[in-house]
């Protein structure tokens, strides 16, 4: 079964800082991978999502995330903190057809 | 599009009541799905089902019940509560072929 890992529940950085989110998955074939954020006391909304094609991935808000399959990484990163950054992110893979499994999330913090 | 919906946002139940947790969408999707969010473990899949009919369980099961007789809706039951069903739960859709997972705004459930 896949599994996925987040490296860090909590992380802080400054404003204006590099944001860098690690994800690593274990999946036996390729997979669809995914970041969502969770603003407190609000549902999840996709960040991005890698599904073929080129590994680099752009999303909303300036994130990224670069599937790297010899890493088995698909880590998120952000060039400059903004406030509104402050949310929990979770990474997440498919498993088979049906089923997204989630990372534990990261909680991150921005500081002025 | 109201997208999916979820009610109650939050409920109080006493240990052995039952309840419905309601869902809808109206985005015509056949995959649908429920999930629990408890603190450092992610969101953990509860039931989904594939269409009109067709459900089947997820990762944690037990203590729940699914039916889905329309397309639209994907009602949670909890047949006799918990305290270890105190928990945030998220309902979410799909449509094929896509995997990106639509979400609700969430219930906020506790079991005293």
């Amino acid at each position: 079964a896949q599994s996925v890992t987040q490296l860090g529940s909590h992380v802080s950085v400054s404003e204006g800082a590099l944001v860098l989110l690690r994800c690593n998955y274990s999946s036996s074939v390729p997979p669809y991978l995914f970041w969502y954020v969770q603003y407190p006391n609000q549902g999840l909304q996709l960040l991005l999502k890698y599904t073929t094609g080129a590994t680099l991935v752009k999303g909303i808000n300036g994130f990224e995330a670069e599937f790297k399959k010899s890493e088995t990484s698909f880590h998120l990163t952000k060039p400059s903190a903004h406030m509104s950054d402050a949310a929990e992110y979770f990474c997440a893979v498919t498993q088979g057809a049906q089923k997204l499994v989630f990372g534990q999330g990261t909680r991150l913090t921005i500081n002025p | 599009n109201a997208g999916v919906t979820q009610t109650p946002k939050f409920q109080v139940l006493k240990t052995g009541q039952s309840m419905t947790l309601q869902c809808a969408q109206d985005m015509n999707h056949e995959y649908m799905s429920w999930y629990r969010q408890d603190p450092g473990m992610g969101l953990r899949l509860i039931h989904y089902s594939v269409g009109a009919g067709i459900t089947d369980q997820g990762e944690v099961p037990n203590g729940y019940n699914v039916s889905r007789s329309t397309t639209e809706d994907f009602p949670l039951r909890l047949l006799s509560a918990a305290p270890s069903q105190t928990s945030v739960y998220f309902c979410a859709s799909r449509g094929t072929p896509s995997y990106e997972q639509y979400f609700g705004p969430g219930t906020r459930l506790t079991v005293t």
